[in-house]
């Protein structure tokens, strides 16, 4: 079984820029989740997606972060314009079904670097 | 919102040892679920064993074991026979019951010394 796929695994960008990332669950996961995960820190979840809704996005900053999943399988997650604080690895993880007994599985990041 | 804290940084064990990772959590809900994730170098995050608040028996995965203590807001991770392929970030999470947020902690690294 092929697990969650992400790319791009590294990308270097100057504040003010626009980036985005991309997110392919394993095949017949219904849930979606995007996850920061800043140095010596934990992942802080910023979204979750049930097929292509919106179940979670109250850690989310709406205002330079969106995302989507407009099919129901892989998702989007952009930032613009980015800032220095956004320097982090984003994480995709999904699950077979909404809720704590599905588990998780993560996808191997990107760094993202803002200088 | 709810708080994990992992207070110990850096953890090192010898091989074949037993080693316990600490883990508290704050919280006002009597219902949630509880998480240790493995995160080894430069690979992907994994789910090492999880606990629901409302059973009182402690989970087991093999040679990994939790020390659950609802009262005290206490979830340790014990690992028996360590391997070298043990090695890693681990991570304790906390899940509400609604299921909407999860929290992580900060992590301990462990080191398993050959």
């Amino acid at each position: 079984e092929a697990g969650v796929a992400q790319s791009p695994r590294y990308k270097i960008i100057e504040k003010r820029q626009s980036v985005a990332f991309w997110c392919n669950p394993i095949s017949g996961h219904a849930t979606l989740y995007w996850y920061q995960q800043i140095l010596g820190q934990g992942p802080k979840l910023l979204i979750q997606f049930q097929n292509n809704g919106v179940v979670d996005d109250s850690q989310l900053p709406k205002d330079r972060f969106s995302a989507e999943r407009l099919k129901g399988v892989d998702s989007t997650l952009k930032i613009q314009p980015a800032k220095l604080e956004d320097s982090a690895v984003y994480l995709c993880a999904s699950s077979l079904r909404w809720g704590w007994r599905n588990e998780q599985f993560f996808g191997p990041g990107t760094r993202l670097t803002v200088l | 919102a709810q708080t994990v804290t992992q207070s110990q940084p850096e953890m090192s064990v010898q091989e074949a040892e037993t080693v316990t990772l600490s883990c508290t959590y704050d919280t006002s809900e009597s219902d949630y679920y509880l998480f240790w994730y493995k995160q080894p170098p430069s690979r992907q995050m994994i789910l090492v064993i999880r606990q629901e608040a409302y059973k009182q028996q402690n989970a087991t995965e093999n040679r990994f074991s939790v020390n659950f203590q609802k009262a005290a807001k206490s979830f340790s991770l014990k690992i028996s026979d360590s391997q070298l392929g043990d090695a890693a970030m681990y991570f304790c999470a906390y899940r509400s019951n609604t299921g909407n947020q999860f929290y992580f902690g900060t992590g301990t690294s462990l080191t398993v010394i050959p």
